[in-house]
C-alpha cells in the first residue's frame, strides 16, 4: 500500500515550457486534490476532483489544468510555465464523507519541488 | 469569504518549554483537523475534533475545540527537538461537500536544544 505517489520529486523548467505532475493513489479515495505551498502562504488549493470524470477549480487554478480519467490518477498540467509557478506542489486524497458531514483526513504525497526560471 | 487564521506564524522555544498555536475561523466549523509538516516533508494528519468543547490528547500534545466551534488550539508540553515543524489547522470549506478543507497558514515551531 503505497498511499499517494507523486512524480517527479524535483523539476526545473524554463518559462513557457509545459509539463505534467503525476499523482496516483491506491487507497480507492474518491477525492483528490492539488495544493501549492509557498512561504508564508500556507497550502492553497489549485484543483480538485470528487471522482473519475469530475473536476473543479480551487482557490488558485489559473495556469493549471487537471483531468481525472481513473479513480487512481490525477495529473496536474502546467501549460506554459511562469516564474510565479515556482513552488512546492502536493497532491492529496481522501474519502468523501459518507454518513457524517465530517471531513475525512487528507493523505498527502511527498511533493514536487518545481522551479521555473 | 471563509478564513482560517493561525497565530503565531513563528515560534521559537527552548527545549522543554511549552508551545501553543491557535486557530480561529470566521465561520462555525463542523469539525477541525490538525496536521504537522516536518521540514522538507509533507503534511501529516494528526487529529480531528468534532464536538463543541472537545479535548483530545496525544502524549504531550493537547488539542481543544472551542465551545462555539470557531476556534481551536494545539498545546505541546515540554517540547522536544522532534516537535520541530509547521503545524496547520484545517476546517471544512463553507458551502462545499464533506471533503474540501481550508488550511490556516500554519505555525512554524523551532526548538532550540
Amino acid at each position: 500500500n503505497a498511499g499517494v505517489t507523486q512524480t517527479p520529486k524535483f523539476q526545473v523548467l524554463k518559462t513557457g515550457q509545459s509539463m505534467t505532475l503525476q499523482c496516483a493513489q491506491d487507497m480507492n479515495h474518491e477525492y483528490m486534490s492539488w495544493y501549492r505551498q509557498d512561504p508564508g502562504m500556507g497550502l492553497r488549493l489549485i484543483h480538485y476532483s470528487v471522482g473519475a470524470g469530475i473536476t473543479d477549480q480551487g482557490e488558485v487554478p489559473n495556469g493549471y489544468n487537471v483531468s481525472r480519467s481513473t479513480t487512481e490518477d490525477f495529473p496536474l498540467r502546467l501549460l506554459s510555465a511562469a516564474p510565479s509557478q515556482t513552488s512546492v506542489y502536493f497532491c492529496a486524497s481522501s474519502y468523501v464523507g459518507g454518513r457524517t458531514s465530517y471531513n475525512s483526513p487528507l493523505h498527502f504525497g511527498n511533493g514536487t519541488r518545481l522551479t521555473v526560471t | 469569504g471563509q478564513q482560517v487564521m493561525q497565530i503565531p506564524q513563528y515560534q521559537h522555544v527552548q527545549e522543554g518549554e511549552d508551545f501553543t498555536t491557535y486557530c480561529n475561523s470566521s465561520t462555525t466549523l463542523s469539525n477541525i483537523q490538525w496536521y504537522k509538516q516536518r521540514p522538507g516533508g509533507h503534511p501529516v494528519f494528526l487529529i480531528q475534533l468534532v464536538k463543541s468543547g472537545e479535548v483530545k490528547k496525544q502524549k504531550r500534545l493537547t488539542f481543544q475545540f472551542g465551545e462555539a466551534k470557531k476556534n481551536s488550539s494545539l498545546h505541546i508540553t515540554a517540547t522536544q527537538t522532534t516537535d520541530v515543524g509547521t503545524y496547520f489547522c484545517a476546517g471544512p470549506k463553507s458551502g462545499a461537500g464533506s471533503y474540501q478543507l481550508t488550511f490556516g497558514k500554519g505555525t512554524k515551531l523551532s526548538v532550540i536544544p
